[in-house]
C-alpha cells in the first residue's frame, strides 16, 4: 500500500520560512513525480509545482516561481517544499501527492496518492 | 493558464438521485487530460476519475465521467450517503495544472 506521510502542523511567523517533508513508500520514487497543492482555509485546490525525482529539475506553478524551493532525496525517498517569506495568506493546508509523470517530458498527469496533508498558520 | 470552472458551485440533492456535474475549460483539453476528484472535511483529496472516463482503483461504477474539448462531466448515478462531498475537476493538459473551484454536494 503506498503511503506519503507529511511533517506535523506547525505555527510560522511572517516573513519566515516553512519546510514541509513528505515520506513515500513503495515505488514513488522510482516511477512518480510528487506535487505539491496548497489548500487555503476554506478554498480550493492550488498546484505549487512538482519534481519528478528520477529526473531532478523541479517545475513550479508562476504564482509560487522564486519563493519555492521543492526537492527530493531519494536515499531516503522523501520529498521536501520550502516556502520563503511568509505571509498570512499563505495559511492552509499543504499536501504532497504521487502524480504519473512523464520522464522524457516533465509533464504532469493526474494526482493519485494523496499525502496526509500539513496544517501550516502564519501568525504573529 | 487553463481556467477550469464548475458548476452548480453547490448541488442540493437526495440520496438515490442522479447528480450531474460541470467543468468547463478555458481552452481545449484536446487530450481529454481531465481528472475529478472527491473531497470530504478534514480528509485529503481522492482520486476518483482520470483520462477524463477511467475510473480510478476502487472506485465504484456509479460514478462515471465524460466530456471533451472544453465541456466535462462527473456523474454519479445513484447517490449514497457517502457521495455527498466536494468535487474537484483538474486539467493536465498543460503546465500549470489547474484545478477547478469545486463544486459541494450537499443532502437535500
Amino acid at each position: 500500500q503506498v503511503q506519503l506521510v507529511q511533517s506535523g502542523a506547525e505555527v510560522k511567523k511572517p516573513g519566515s520560512s516553512l519546510r514541509v517533508s513528505c515520506k513515500a513508500s513503495g515505488d514513488t520514487f522510482r516511477s512518480y513525480g510528487i506535487s505539491w497543492v496548497r489548500q487555503a482555509r476554506g478554498q480550493g485546490l492550488e498546484w505549487m509545482g512538482g519534481i519528478i525525482p528520477m529526473f531532478g529539475p523541479a517545475n513550479y506553478a508562476q504564482k509560487f516561481q522564486g519563493r519555492v524551493t521543492i526537492t527530493a532525496d531519494k536515499s531516503t525517498t522523501t520529498a521536501y517544499m520550502e516556502l520563503r517569506n511568509l505571509r498570512s495568506d499563505d495559511t492552509g493546508v499543504y499536501y504532497c501527492a504521487r502524480t504519473l509523470a512523464a520522464v522524457v517530458s516533465g509533464d504532469y498527469y493526474h494526482l493519485d496518492v494523496w499525502g496526509t496533508g500539513t496544517a501550516i498558520t502564519v501568525s504573529s | 493558464e487553463i481556467v477550469l470552472t464548475q458548476s452548480p458551485g453547490t448541488l442540493s440533492l437526495s440520496p438515490g438521485e442522479r447528480a450531474t456535474l460541470s467543468c468547463r475549460a478555458s481552452q481545449s483539453l484536446t487530450t481529454n487530460y481531465l481528472a475529478w476528484y472527491q473531497q470530504k472535511p478534514g480528509q485529503a483529496p481522492r482520486l476518483l476519475m482520470y483520462g477524463t472516463s477511467n475510473r480510478a482503483s476502487g472506485i465504484p461504477d456509479r460514478f462515471s465521467g465524460s466530456g471533451s474539448g472544453t465541456d466535462f462531466t462527473l456523474t454519479i448515478k445513484r447517490l449514497e450517503p457517502e457521495d455527498f462531498a466536494v468535487y474537484y475537476c483538474q486539467q493536465y493538459r498543460n503546465s500549470p495544472i489547474t484545478f477547478g473551484q469545486g463544486t459541494r454536494l450537499e443532502i437535500k
